[in-house]
């Protein structure tokens, strides 16, 4: 079974400040990664994904993570934080190979300080 | 290509009454996912359809059931509305046959059950 621990319900940064959203998660198998945001009253979009070949991956937004697999960890990243970051954010993770269903961690919402 | 659509937006039902949440996605996916959002429990799966014709239970499904009417379309109908099943209820599509697990997700649909 899969699961997914999100580290700080509630996390804020100033605004220019690195935005680190922790993730951490535990599988059988090599599995696939996700992040969303969620911004007030929408529904999720995808930020960014991992499935196999290079660790550090790049999405929408300026948001990049980095799978560790030692650590078990997939962090989200961001070098300079801006007000429009100011969401919530999923980490999910599924061990692939045919399986429909995605594991969410319960959301880190990030607030930016201007 | 307008993604995962929803309707309605906004719902208010009184105790006991019943409603049909629909949902259809115009990115030919075979897998179709109805979720609940509740402040700190993150996501949770109701129910799903990894193909056309098929339905399985998810985390949560008491209370609700669904039909999967086409390929595109998805419905999560609840017969006799209880309180707790205030919620934020997204529908969300993949294609996990086809080595794309990464979910697409609509608005949502805000409920509320008095």
């Amino acid at each position: 079974a899969q699961s997914v621990t999100q580290l700080g319900s509630h996390v804020s940064v100033s605004e220019g400040a690195l935005v680190l959203l922790r993730c951490n998660y535990s599988s059988s198998v090599p599995p696939y990664l996700f992040w969303y945001v969620q911004y007030p009253n929408q529904g999720l979009q995808l930020l960014l994904k991992y499935t196999t070949g290079a660790t550090l991956v790049k999405g929408i937004n300026g948001f990049e993570a980095e799978f560790k697999k030692s650590e078990t960890s997939f962090h989200l990243t961001k070098p300079s934080a801006h007000m429009s970051d100011a969401a919530e954010y999923f980490c999910a993770v599924t061990p692939g190979a045919g399986s429909y269903q995605l594991t969410f961690g319960k959301g880190t919402k990030l607030s930016v300080i201007p | 290509n307008a993604g995962v659509t929803q309707t309605p937006k906004f719902q208010v039902l009184k105790t006991g009454q019943s409603m049909t949440l629909q949902c259809a996605q115009d990115m030919n996916h075979n897998s179709m996912y109805w979720y609940r959002q509740d402040p700190g429990m993150g996501l949770r799966l109701i129910y799903y359809s990894a193909s056309e014709g098929t339905t399985d239970k998810g985390e949560v499904p008491n209370g609700y059931n669904v039909s999967r009417l086409n390929k595109r379309e998805f419905s999560l109908r609840l017969e006799s509305a209880a309180p707790s099943q205030t919620s934020v209820y997204f529908c969300a599509s993949s294609d996990p046959l086809m080595g794309s697990y990464e979910q697409y997700f609509g608005p949502g649909t805000r409920l509320t059950v008095t």
